[in-house]
């Protein structure tokens, strides 16, 4: 079972270049996630979804866009890299129960120079 | 929108030392409370959770927190910390019914000395 997987583990982009970074989870969850990871400020939502072909801004959404065509899978985008979008990227994903935790991915690691 | 305040941001101890790490939530309503740590190289990881009854839970490697609704707090704490803690924890909250996103502290970065 290999719960939540993402795709880079590692990418360094240069300003103004575009990616995409796949979540996959193989768990049925109806809902997924994407944080950003940065120093001294936690975890903080990007975008979510609650269900195939539906998708919902988080905190921080600027300079980000994401898709979820199929339910194992989350995409997000970035369409023009800024040095401001250095972080580590998660992706989580839980069931529909409000109390059930989040399983996470390992993590992206992005530099954008 | 609900917050979550992590007062301690840096925390040093010994070994066999007690360990409380503070949380405050801004929310009047009914949540759901977690801790998650992330040790050294390594995704978040869930160390326990609230959301109904027994006001204090109890969660793996010995932790525990404490619900106080009076105080919107739910502290975790463990009697005797190893080396093996030094880890980054964050106090989350997800509100019942509503949105069904996780908010997450600032997170505590604990280090345990020999």
């Amino acid at each position: 079972n290999a719960g939540v997987t993402q795709t880079p583990k590692f990418r360094v982009l240069k300003t103004g270049q575009s990616m995409t970074l796949l979540c996959a989870q193989d768990m049925n969850h109806e809902y997924m996630y994407w944080y950003r990871q940065d120093p001294g400020m936690g975890l903080r939502l990007i975008h979510y979804s609650v269900g195939e072909g539906t998708t919902a801004k988080g905190e921080v959404p600027d300079g980000y866009n994401v898709s979820r065509l199929k339910k194992q899978n989350f995409l997000l985008g970035l369409e023009s890299a800024a040095p401001s979008q250095t972080s580590v990227y998660f992706c989580a994903s839980r069931p529909v129960a409000t109390n059930e935790k989040l399983f996470f991915g390992s993590g992206t690691q992005l530099s954008v120079l | 929108a609900q917050s979550v305040s992590q007062h301690n941001h840096h925390v040093i101890l010994s070994e066999a030392a007690s360990l409380e790490l503070g949380c405050n939530y801004s929310y009047g309503g009914t949540v759901n409370l977690f801790w998650y740590v992330q040790y050294p190289g390594q995704h978040l990881q869930l160390l326990l959770k609230y959301f109904s009854g027994d006001p204090l839970v109890k969660g793996i490697k010995g932790f525990e927190a404490e619900f106080i609704k009076s105080k919107f707090s739910f502290n975790l704490r463990k009697p005797s910390v190893q080396w093996s803690d030094t880890a980054e924890y964050f106090c989350a909250v997800s509100l019942t019914g509503g949105g069904n996103k996780l908010t997450f502290g600032t997170g505590t970065q604990l280090k345990v000395e020999l």
